[in-house]
């Protein structure tokens, strides 16, 4: 099946500094991908979509300078957050899909803590 | 109301018995619907998909999907120790996958 590849699993940074976090497709193209926040005992919330090409998609509430999505082939797409602060300790998610109505396969998530 | 509704649980069975999970929509143009576990510190993984209306079974899994009820549940038979997890309903709605807020499953052995 569909394999996405997310890295570093987990990650411990310091207030103020910025992380970066890659998520790839590994046997397939994915033209869109997905990323997603996932707090303690709540359920997956959609960030922004990540549009191979195009600038990424954000939803409401979701800062686009603080979240950077770069989305520069069709195998790879990055989340940088920049400035971490503690209140973005979570756990991210990115997903990719084969074609529209294909099923989102995730990849393994990255655990950050910002302390 | 929520995009996509599931009862939070937790659901207790006991091993051998039948785990019934249900999800609502509120969408009534979604095409898409999925079912994903989700183990404590781990990503999603899905287990089935369906988008007609009726039953589609894998294994020890059925899905039931009615559109006129907005209406989609998961059916696991035979429920074991490992299928304890938390199982997320999701909708493919305007090129997006909405979750609910997933329900927490536990099997007794």
């Amino acid at each position: 099946g569909a394999v996405v590849s997310q890295h570093p699993s987990r990650v411990i940074c310091k207030s103020g500094t910025s992380v970066k976090i890659e998520c790839r497709s590994l046997d397939f193209q994915a033209t869109t991908m997905f990323w997603y926040r996932q707090f303690p005992k709540q359920s997956l919330m959609l960030m922004a979509t990540s549009n191979e090409g195009s600038k990424a998609t954000y939803e409401q509430g979701v800062e686009k300078d603080k979240f950077l999505i770069n989305h520069a082939s069709l195998t790879l797409s990055t989340l940088t957050v920049t400035s971490a602060h503690p209140e973005d300790s979570s756990f991210y998610i990115c997903s990719a899909r084969g074609g529209r109505d294909s099923p989102l396969h995730f990849g393994n998530g990255t655990r950050l803590t910002v302390t | 109301q929520k995009e996509v509704e599931q009862n939070s649980g937790p659901l207790s069975v006991p091993e051998g018995a039948i785990a019934s999970l249900n999800c609502t929509y509120s969408d009534r143009g979604s095409q898409s619907f999925f079912w994903y576990r989700q183990y404590s510190g781990k990503s999603p993984e899905l287990i089935m998909f369906i988008y007609s209306n009726g039953d589609k079974e894998d294994g020890r899994f059925t899905a039931q999907l009615n559109k006129a009820s907005q209406y989609v549940s998961l059916l696991i038979r035979d429920s074991q120790p490992s299928d304890s997890a938390t199982y997320l309903c999701a909708v493919h709605q305007g090129g997006k996958l909405i979750f609910g807020q997933g329900t927490e499953l536990s099997v007794k052995p």
